[in-house]
């Protein structure tokens, strides 16, 4: 049963910690995307992969925001410092080739907490 | 004006009504459109796509498309208690810069009440 996996599941941390998440996309997928979703704001993309290469991070706050692909079974968000805006549920999704722009699967998310 | 907008609901249909979903998108040039559904706590799936205009079919899921008036719908029929969910509406944009990404509308709770 192919799925995307996220680590951690659920994370709480301090203002001003690092946090790192972690995804494997679907084995073979070649696109990777990373969403967050908050109550107010909904689903929003932060940074997209295609075959490691990242083609759009438009979405995230440079500042403290990055995202990479270290290989292609792994992509990291990393957000340092923290602060509590940055509260949300983050969001993976891979996807395969050109139809992976829009057939994505979703992992089951990391609920991020920042007090 | 957001790419995609959808009424944020709830929409509250009885059990065994037509649940209708509506969204609208600002570029005209969009040419594919997504239905994802999430339930609560859970991660969005994929669960109908439509092209051109007009409907598209599956089971108990209608999709439809009219783009000169930048609008697509979500028919289910047979509401049933499991089709609770939020549904995303998402468009698909064409860009030279960034490449093809999907944009997610905020998405309208269902809740179908038995």
């Amino acid at each position: 049963d192919a799925r995307v996996t996220q680590t951690p599941r659920h994370k709480v941390t301090e203002m001003g910690q690092e946090v790192t998440m972690r995804c494997q996309p679907i084995l073979g997928h070649n696109t990777v995307f990373w969403y967050r979703q908050t109550m107010m704001q909904g689903l929003e993309l932060l940074a997209y992969f295609r075959n490691r290469a990242p083609l759009d991070d438009s979405g995230m706050p440079k500042d403290r925001f990055s995202a990479e692909m270290p290989d292609a079974t792994l992509a990291t968000l990393k957000i340092q410092p923290s602060e509590p805006r940055d509260s949300a549920v983050y969001f993976c999704a891979s996807g395969l080739g050109e139809a992976g722009g829009y057939e994505q699967y979703f992992g089951p998310g990391t609920r991020l907490t920042v007090t | 004006q957001k790419e995609v907008e959808q009424n944020s609901g709830p929409l509250s249909v009885p059990e065994g009504a037509i649940a209708s979903l509506n969204c609208t998108y600002s570029d005209r040039g969009s040419q594919s459109f997504f239905w994802y559904r999430q339930y609560s706590g859970k991660s969005p799936e994929l669960i109908m796509f439509i092209y051109s205009n007009g409907d598209k079919e599956d089971g108990r899921f209608t999709a439809q498309l009219n783009k000169a008036s930048q609008y697509v719908s979500l028919l289910i029929r047979d509401s049933q208690p499991s089709d609770s969910a939020t549904y995303l509406c998402a468009v698909y944009l064409v860009s030279m810069e960034y490449g093809n990404k999907l944009v997610f509308g905020a998405g309208t709770i269902l809740r179908v009440k038995s």
